[in-house]
């Protein structure tokens, strides 16, 4: 399973764009982009999944260049709900292993 | 649809007292995953199950552990003669298959050893 290094925290103010970078440089060809969010006290929640180019939902998007090496989330107009834990992992189609890597995480604080 | 429910939300236990840990899965959900999580550390993922199976245990500690999910019923996590290293945020998932989509994860079983 390919390991992912994301940024350890980042601040932001509520009403702007967050763009949170993973770094998979040994992505295989065929794993998937999966994002989580997580609060405190709370299990994680999936936000939004992709393979390549950009993926869009009602809360983020998603932005692969063409050699896959890297991801970014993006979050549109954050507000301080969004304070959050953001987990980057990737993940291959078939075999026995089901299970997900989740590294520490991206700490985002959001201000007033 | 209830989604993932893990009972009980917190379990205190004594050293040496035995905890088991309950996840019902989504409905329609047949593959379950069972993760740990440290207190300011990241998941880490203990075992994965289908109804009767474990599919992957590579994340289990040897010993104390042990996981089911029975044809009828909850998956259950058991730990024996907890010690208190054991503490810790035990977080459910369920998924409609072992890839496609997310992982739908319950509000986990906060455990506490005294």
């Amino acid at each position: 399973l390919a390991k992912t290094t994301q940024p350890i925290s980042m601040d932001s103010y509520e009403g702007q764009e967050v763009n949170i970078t993973c770094s998979h440089n040994n992505i295989a060809t065929n794993d998937y982009i999966t994002w989580y969010q997580q609060f405190p006290s709370q299990g994680p929640r999936f936000i939004i999944q992709g393979y390549k180019t950009k993926v869009t939902n009602e809360v983020a998007s998603l932005f692969i260049p063409a050699d896959r090496k890297s991801s970014t989330l993006s979050l549109p107009r954050v507000s301080l709900s969004d304070t959050a834990v953001y987990y980057c992992l990737v993940k291959g189609y078939g075999g026995s292993q089901g299970n997900l890597i989740f590294g520490k995480g991206t700490k985002l604080s959001v201000k007033p | 649809n209830a989604g993932v429910m893990q009972n009980p939300r917190h379990l205190v236990r004594r050293r040496g007292q035995e905890a088991r840990l309950r996840c019902s899965p989504m409905k329609g959900h047949s593959h379950v995953y069972w993760y740990r999580q440290l207190p300011e550390e990241g998941l880490k993922f203990m075992v994965y199950l289908q109804k009767e199976n474990i599919i992957d245990e590579s994340g289990m500690p040897k010993e104390r552990f042990s996981a089911e999910f029975p044809k009828e019923g909850p998956s259950i996590l058991r730990i024996q003669q907890v010690v208190r290293g054991d503490s810790a945020a035990y977080f459910c998932a369920s998924s409609l298959d072992s890839f496609l989509g997310g992982y739908t994860f319950g509000s986990g079983t906060r455990l506490t050893v005294v």
